[in-house]
């Protein structure tokens, strides 16, 4: 069955540093999207994405996020400035626009 | 406001046990609804889902549920837990249409006894 695969699946930085978070979707799916999961907490939407653009975000994304897609397979979200409350677990997810969406197995985020 | 309610932190059943997780949802148009399972260290995997027709929806590991309207409820029951069950569950409310952004649940930590 396809899957969508993220890596890392840890990933620990220092405060302050950049992050990229990247993720390959399944491969005939359109829509795209970051979840994230502070330890605890529910799984919480930060961003869609459809035809190269953002089509909805959440208050937590802010201007310290942005996502890309480089090419046509990967999907990243970069972190620009890291604070210790971005520590989460980040799923990404993909969608071929049935509502049906299938999610990656995490990368697990530790800001020091 | 669009939420999604699961009332039990922590449910425990011993191994052969019927199970029921309750789910509870406020949503503005017609849902969509969703569990997923996420095992430890694991993605989240999506067990079934309701669009529409048949309230009763069957899903995968043995796993079913019931949607009902009049009580903006979808419970998902299991006739027998096995061990390897034990993982938390999130309930999931969603729009219809190519984009969906799903609202989780605060989701239900299941322990199964031996």
């Amino acid at each position: 069955e396809p899957e969508v695969t993220q890596t890392p699946s840890h990933q620990v930085t220092q405060m302050g540093q950049e992050v990229i978070l990247r993720c390959v979707p399944i491969s005939n799916h359109l829509y795209f999207y970051w979840y994230r999961q502070i330890l605890g907490q529910k799984v919480e939407f930060l961003v869609s994405f459809y035809n190269n653009e953002i089509s909805e975000k959440s208050e937590i994304f802010d201007d310290q996020f942005s996502v890309e897609r480089p090419d046509g397979s990967n999907f990243t979200l970069k972190i620009r400035s890291t604070k210790l409350e971005d520590s989460a677990m980040y799923f990404c997810a993909s969608s071929s626009g049935d509502s049906k969406l299938f999610f990656g197995s995490g990368t697990q985020l530790s800001v020091l | 406001a669009q939420s999604v309610t699961q009332p039990d932190i922590h449910i425990t059943v011993s191994e052969g046990a019927s199970l029921e997780l309750r789910c509870n949802y406020s949503y503005g148009a017609t849902p969509y609804l969703f569990w997923y399972v996420q095992s430890p260290g694991q993605g989240l995997q999506l067990l079934l889902k309701y669009f529409s027709g048949d309230t009763l929806v069957q899903g995968i590991k043995g796993f079913e549920a019931e949607f009902k309207r009049s009580q903006s409820s979808f419970t998902l029951r299991k006739p027998s837990v096995h061990w390897s069950d034990a993982a938390e569950y999130f309930c999931a409310v969603g729009g219809t249409g190519g984009y969906n952004k799903l609202i989780f649940g605060a989701g239900t930590r299941l322990a199964v006894h031996p």
